[in-house]
């Protein structure tokens, strides 16, 4: 195991709706990365949180927000949620300036759109 | 634009064979090079990886070997075994942002 929580584990959501997912980095670590896995895909970079603030950013939307609190957990905001949205939703912690490139996963939270 | 493409896309292999899964990058700025493994409901968890100033990592049974000048890098696994069937991914790096590849399924037969 890594350390790395999320939650829920799973969310069934309505179009239209919001929905905020919620993610614990391992011990040490001050980055959080979120990423979307489709079904039989490999993870998407969706952005990155290092001290509060958005570290890059992928190709996804602004209705794709986030938060990075002063304990280095996290939040993805999903607002105006579309069908497309469903996926296995992951988020990575990382300790970023330690020399370290290593990115530990937690098990995600999977999220069906209807 | 796929940053990292990898194949094949699926993989059969007896027990005890040696897997072969290959990956290709273009931004010659990535300077990361990880294999992640998953398993069906689960996170990838980190097997190996490697940096770009060495053409060949090893750990355990698993094995990376990097062409720099390709811009090629593949994950060899010895003596396989029914419990690596799995999804296998590689991925590349710049600045701790991570492109994946899109995954090969490995299945291991006894």
């Amino acid at each position: 195991e890594t350390g790395v929580t999320q939650s829920p584990t799973h969310l069934i959501k309505t179009r239209g709706q919001q929905v905020t997912l919620r993610c614990s980095s391992q011990s040490g670590h001050n980055t959080v990365s979120w990423y979307q896995q489709a079904l039989g895909q490999g993870p998407q970079f969706i952005f990155q949180y290092y001290r509060e603030e958005e570290n890059g950013r992928g190709n996804f939307p602004p209705r794709f927000s986030g938060l990075q609190f002063p304990n280095y957990s996290s939040e993805l905001n999903v607002n105006a949620l579309e069908l497309d949205d469903s996926a296995l939703y992951l988020c990575a912690s990382s300790q970023l300036g330690s020399g370290s490139y290593e990115q530990y996963f937690g098990p995600g939270t999977r999220l069906t759109v209807t | 634009q796929q940053q990292v493409k990898q194949s094949p896309q699926s993989l059969i292999v007896q027990k005890g064979g040696i897997p072969i899964i290959n990956c290709a990058y273009e931004n010659t700025a990535f300077d990361y090079f990880p294999w992640y493994q998953q398993f069906p409901g689960k996170g990838p968890a980190l097997l190996i990886a490697i940096r770009p100033d060495v053409s060949e990592k090893k750990e355990g049974r698993f094995t990376i070997s990097f062409n720099k000048s390709a811009k090629q890098f593949s994950l060899h696994i010895m003596d396989s075994q029914p419990g690596d069937s799995a999804t296998y991914f590689c991925a590349a790096s710049n600045f701790n942002k991570f492109y994946f590849g899109s995954g090969t399924k490995l299945n291991v037969k006894p």
